[in-house]
């Protein structure tokens, strides 16, 4: 198995709903990443977590919020979401972390928010 | 300030001739660089890196120069085909982090 996947594939939300994004990895991968990227422009980070432990995140506004359970599986938690959040949400993983570390996409979440 | 830039936002090449998409950094102290190619409704696909102790590094059709001393690196791909056509993205990191500083892009789109 050498893919991440994403799930959903599509999201329409409204402001107050509550939502979760699901990315899970079986490579044995110990480093994953979410990324947000907006129409024509390039992925920005936002969390990485390394070992299972957050160790970047990009001053991402609190509504969004990253869980990793295990080291396969990597979450984040939407709340209170405004419409310009409405991107493309990759998440990503490579095999141990690092500068010097390939990192693998998922196919992304579209997010619309209403 | 963008750090990673690519200023060609589109390329056309003719099937079986050369592509060559180029990349411009700011920041001397990024020591590896990778190239992700990216189709509509698709995530980044990994396709070549290359570690500031080399200056090329080949993989079948693909190839990737850096020059250090210009903070310039290119993608060379030979013969290039149609299902080459996609959005290239050059991307950067610095001395050990897990961050990832992105090009905005080039469109390449290879004619039959």
């Amino acid at each position: 198995d050498t893919e991440v996947t994403q799930t959903p594939k599509h999201l329409v939300m409204g402001m107050t709903n509550k939502k979760s994004l699901k990315c899970e990895q079986h490579m044995g991968h110990r480093a994953m990443y979410w990324y947000k990227q907006k129409a024509k422009k390039p992925p920005e980070l936002m969390f990485v977590y390394s070992y299972e432990k957050l160790s970047i995140n990009e001053s991402v506004p609190s509504r969004f919020s990253p869980e990793c359970p295990n080291s396969s599986l990597l979450n984040l938690h939407l709340h209170a979401l405004q419409p310009e959040d409405s991107a493309l949400y990759l998440c990503a993983s490579s095999p141990k972390g690092g500068g010097t570390d390939t990192q693998y996409f998922g196919p992304g979440t579209r997010l619309t928010v209403l | 300030d963008q750090q990673v830039k690519q200023n060609s936002p589109s390329l056309s090449v003719q099937e079986g001739r050369i592509s060559i998409l180029n990349c411009d950094y700011t920041n001397s102290m990024f020591d590896y660089f990778l190239w992700y190619k990216k189709y509509p409704a698709e995530g980044p696909t990994f396709l070549i890196s290359i570690s500031s102790i080399k200056d090329k590094n080949e993989d079948g059709r693909f190839t990737v120069f850096l020059n250090k001393s210009a903070k310039h690196l290119s993608l060379h791909i030979v013969p290039s085909q149609p299902g080459d056509s996609a959005v290239y993205f050059c991307a950067a990191s610095l001395g050990g982090s897990e961050k990832l500083v992105f090009g905005k892009g080039t469109k390449l789109t290879v004619n039959p």
